[in-house]
């Protein structure tokens, strides 16, 4: 079976721009959650989604970043007007549910976004 | 309160030894400790989880320890191999947050040949 899936691997762009990375998460996986990974540093929680409604975005550091998942199944994180700081790996990670307090949550491996 | 802190930021063990990394919280909220396993281009893995109605955890080589007054919790790695040469991260989940991790910043082991 498939893991988590995330596409591009790797994006270049130039500040100002704006930017759309994709999430394939684990079929049947109905919980679906965006970190940020900065360099040295652990993820950090940016949104969650149950089933297509986005359960809390408080992690979203500003209205630059917007995430969607239209159908329940793939999500599509989005940066407006990218700057430098915004350079970090993004993960997706799904779960069967998203049980407070746990469950298992299976990663993907990233896009490495770069903001010259 | 939403903090984890691990220590150390960085470890070296001798092949067969034992690597040993502690994480602290605040958040008594929290009812669920994991610890990730991440290597270079790679997604965090599970490695293994506990909670705290539980002391103790064991999975093959891997032991967590939980000190619930302390708000502390540690992974043991036992007969530590090359190939256990990763970045580790804790992390911590509670009821009501809609089991989003909260991350320590990461332990980088190597373990020497």
């Amino acid at each position: 079976g498939a893991g988590v899936s995330q596409t591009p691997s790797n994006k270049v762009t130039e500040k100002g721009k704006y930017v759309e990375l994709r999430c394939d998460p684990i079929s049947g996986h109905t919980a679906l959650y965006w970190y940020r990974q900065s360099l040295g540093q652990g993820p950090e929680f940016l949104i969650y989604f149950q089933g297509t409604g986005a359960a809390d975005d408080s992690g979203l550091p500003n209205d630059r970043f917007f995430a969607v998942r239209p159908e329940g199944s793939v999500s599509t994180l989005k940066i407006q007007r990218t700057e430098r700081g915004d350079s970090a790996v993004y993960l997706c990670a799904s779960s069967v549910m998203g049980l407070a307090g746990g469950g298992e949550q299976f990663f993907g491996p990233g896009t490495r976004l770069t903001v010259l | 309160q939403q903090q984890v802190k691990q220590s150390p930021q960085s470890l070296i063990v001798q092949k067969g030894g034992i690597s040993i990394i502690n994480c602290a919280y605040e958040n008594t909220a929290f009812d669920y400790f994991p610890w990730y396993q991440q290597f270079p281009g790679k997604g965090p893995a599970l490695l293994i989880a506990i909670r705290p109605d539980v002391s103790e955890k064991k999975e093959g080589r891997f032991t967590i320890s939980f000190n619930k007054s302390a708000k502390q919790f540690s992974l043991h790695i036992m007969d530590s191999q090359p190939g256990d040469s990763a970045t580790y991260f804790c992390a911590a989940s509670g009821s009501g947050n809609t089991g989003k991790l909260i991350f320590g910043q990461g332990t980088t082991l190597q373990v020497k040949p």
